[in-house]
C-alpha cells in the first residue's frame, strides 16, 4: 500500500517562494507528480519526477528524493491565481498492478496567496 | 482545457438509484480512469482501462462497475446509490498504459438526496 502525507494549508505573499512538501511511502514506487487543482475543476498536471533532482518547468520546479521518500514543489514569483490545493500523487511499479498505473493521491495542500 | 470530455456536468439523484456517468478520452489515447474526489477522502482511483481492457482496480465498490468501448469512451456505472457517493467523479485518460502522465477532464458531480 501507500501513505502520502502533505500539509494541509499554506499562506504565502504575492511574489514570493512557498515550497510544499510530500513524504510518502510505498511499497513498490515509479514516479511522483504534481497536480494544480481549483476548488470543483479537473486536476492539472504540472510535473513529473521519476529520479532524484530537480525538474524545472517555468515558475514551478519540483524535487525528488527516492531513499528519503520525499518530495517538495516550489513555485516562484507567487500570482494570487496559483491560490489552489496542489496534489502530490504516486505511481506504484507497474509490476504490482499487473502493467496499470494507478496513483495514489495526498490529501492536498491548500495554498493561499495573499497581498 | 485537457480534452478529455466528460458528462453530464451535474447529476441529481435519489438514494437507491443508478446513474451513468460518460468520458471521453483525450484523441489518441488509450487509456481511461475513474476517480471519486469527496470533501473527507480526497481523489482516490478507481479502476483504469486500456483498450477496452481493464487494468488496473482500486478500492472500487462492488454496487459500481465500469468498461471501455471500442471506439475507446468509458462509462462508469454506479447503482443502489448511498448518500456518501456524493462526490465529484473524474475521468482521466493517457496514451498508453503503464508509464504516462495522466489528463483529468473537468468532472461530474453527482448529489444522492
Amino acid at each position: 500500500g501507500q501513505n502520502i502525507d502533505q500539509p494541509t494549508e499554506m499562506t504565502a505573499t504575492e511574489g514570493a517562494i512557498v515550497q510544499i512538501n510530500c513524504t510518502y511511502q510505498t511499497s513498490g514506487f515509479n514516479g511522483l507528480f504534481w497536480y494544480q487543482q481549483h476548488a470543483g475543476e479537473a486536476p492539472t498536471f504540472l510535473s513529473y519526477n521519476v529520479l532524484d533532482g530537480l525538474e524545472e518547468k517555468g515558475r514551478f520546479s519540483s524535487f525528488l528524493s527516492r531513499s528519503k521518500g520525499y518530495s517538495y514543489l516550489l513555485l516562484k514569483e507567487l500570482q494570487m491565481k496559483d491560490s489552489a490545493s496542489y496534489l502530490c500523487a504516486v505511481r506504484e511499479n507497474v509490476v504490482l498492478t499487473g502493467g496499470g498505473n494507478k496513483l495514489t493521491f495526498g490529501t492536498g495542500t491548500q495554498l493561499k496567496v495573499e497581498l | 482545457d485537457s480534452g478529455v470530455t466528460q458528462t453530464p456536468k451535474h447529476l441529481i439523484t435519489a438514494t437507491g438509484q443508478r446513474v451513468t456517468l460518460r468520458c471521453s478520452p483525450r484523441s489518441g489515447d488509450l487509456s481511461v480512469y475513474w476517480y471519486q474526489q469527496s470533501l473527507d477522502q480526497g481523489l482516490q482511483f478507481l479502476i483504469q482501462y486500456y483498450n477496452g481492457e481493464e487494468r488496473a482496480k482500486g478500492n472500487i465498490l462492488e454496487r459500481f462497475s465500469a468498461q471501455q468501448f471500442p471506439d475507446l469512451h468509458s462509462e462508469l456505472n454506479l447503482s443502489s446509490l448511498e448518500l456518501g457517493d456524493s462526490a465529484l467523479y473524474f475521468c482521466a485518460s493517457s496514451v498508453a498504459s503503464a508509464q504516462e502522465t495522466q489528463y483529468f477532464g473537468p468532472g461530474t458531480r453527482l448529489l444522492v438526496l
